[in-house]
């Protein structure tokens, strides 16, 4: 069981590249959260999605896209980055809501340059 | 907007004393608070759980109260151990089942 895994770790981009973070949980939970943590500020949630085969905007969207594959896995894709984007990446995952406990995947690390 | 505010940025503690964490809200009365765990380079680690029609839930060696009229809650760890150093972080509900905002978080130092 190893709950929520991301990949990859660390990432180094140039500005204007593209990429695609991954994130899978095994605990069948219906809902999944990609956030970005940077320093000073707490996390903020960039898209949520409640349950398979939907996705909605959090508080920061702007600049990236996500998809829900099946159950298990949420994507996030940047489809242009800046260095503003520079940030650590979390997935996490819940039952059926963030009044719940959310189990967070080890993080990506994305440098922009 | 809601702000949360976690009491500074740093907190350091001789080992075997209690360790006391702040987490202090505005504009809203949240249903609940949660505090997290994380260590440098890891994900956040669910702690506890309070609801807004709870005063207090213990958990081994923490606490956590909520004081919905003070708009703060309080995060105790007792006789603190080296291994508890990390950042915690609080949560609150954001007003709807799929939002959340979340505290900078308090670094605390258990000194031996």
């Amino acid at each position: 069981n190893a709950g929520v895994t991301q990949t990859p770790k660390f990432q180094v981009l140039k500005t204007g590249q593209s990429m695609t973070l991954q994130c899978a949980q095994d605990m069948n939970h219906n809902s999944m959260y990609w956030y970005r943590q940077d320093p000073g500020m707490g996390l903020r949630l960039i898209y949520y999605s409640a349950s398979e085969g939907t996705t909605d905007k959090g508080e920061v969207p702007n600049g990236y896209n996500v998809s829900r594959l099946n159950k298990r896995e949420f994507s996030l894709r940047l489809e242009s980055a800046a260095p503003s984007q520079t940030s650590v990446y979390f997935c996490a995952s819940t039952r059926a809501s963030l009044r719940e406990t959310q189990y967070f995947g080890p993080g990506t690390r994305l440098l922009v340059l | 907007s809601q702000k949360i505010e976690q009491n500074s940025e740093a907190l350091n503690i001789q080992e075997g004393k209690t360790a006391t964490l702040t987490c202090n809200y505005t504009n809203y009365s949240p249903a609940y608070l949660q505090w997290y765990r994380q260590d440098p380079g890891r994900g956040p680690v669910f702690l506890l759980l309070i609801r807004e029609n709870e005063k207090e839930k213990r958990k081994e060696r923490l606490k956590v109260t909520f004081d919905t009229t003070l708009k703060q809650s309080l995060f105790h760890i007792t006789a603190s151990q080296p291994a508890d150093s990390a950042t915690y972080l609080c949560a609150l509900d954001g007003g709807g089942y799929q939002k959340v905002t979340f505290g900078i978080g308090t670094k605390l130092q258990v000194i031996p």
